[in-house]
């Protein structure tokens, strides 16, 4: 299996708290992207890295921030979540040449 | 503004015939194009690829076709079996904008019916 792990990979939390995502690889790849999935709406970008401090809006980023102070970890955070981040949210990784990604398992993220 | 269509969510097919997955795109600047396989609470996986420059790509089961001028592609997955029951999406990228984004379509939700 590729090395990359989420965590965690269940949540619950409470409207208005911060709730942090981690995003871990031991690949060494350079691009690592967060996305979520919901019915109807498919994958959608957030937030992506293109390496350490380097980082960049996606299409559904408000609500959102993330950081990248080593290779291997990326971090997404929820500055207060709410309802409508009730989602599973992917971590992905890739490298330049082929463009493809590898996908962690995902975090089921319910926000009540 | 959806740039990667997937317009039907869901197909049923019959075990050990053909299925046919449609994707369509509307942003010209996308040049390289993948299929993922989902299963349920597990993350995609890589299925398959094609550059622009190519109009097809085999890779046992599954071949990707590419009409650059239909801005259309479609994923023919022969025979069909029931493990391929799955959700599948098409995803584009445009490799010239460096940082290799995928934009995904909806999903089509495959049963392959034994």
């Amino acid at each position: 299996d590729a090395g990359i792990t989420q965590s965690p990979r269940h949540k619950v939390t409470e409207t208005g708290t911060p709730v942090t995502l981690r995003c871990h690889q031991t690949e060494n790849h350079r691009y690592m992207y967060w996305y979520r999935q919901d019915p109807g709406h498919g994958l959608r970008l957030i937030h992506y890295s293109y390496g350490v401090k380097d980082t960049d809006k996606g299409e559904v980023s408000d609500g959102y921030s993330v950081s990248r102070s080593k290779t291997e970890d990326f971090l997404l955070t929820l500055e207060s979540a709410t309802s409508s981040q009730t989602s599973v949210y992917f971590c992905a990784i890739s490298e330049m040449q082929t463009g493809g990604y590898t996908f962690g398992s995902g975090t089921r993220l319910t926000v009540v | 503004d959806q740039q990667v269509k997937q317009n039907s969510p869901s197909l049923s097919v019959q075990e050990g015939r053909i299925s046919i997955l449609n994707c369509d795109y509307t942003n010209s600047m996308f040049d390289y194009f993948l299929w993922y396989k989902k299963y349920p609470a597990e993350g995609p996986t890589f299925l398959i690829s094609i550059s622009s420059i190519k109009d097809k790509n085999e890779d046992g089961r599954f071949t990707v076709f590419l009409n650059k001028s239909a801005k259309h592609l479609s994923l023919h997955i022969v025979p069909s079996q029931p493990g391929d029951s799955a959700v599948y999406f098409c995803a584009a990228t445009s490799t010239g904008a460096g940082s290799y984004q995928l934009t995904f379509g909806k999903g089509t939700k495959l049963s392959v019916i034994p």
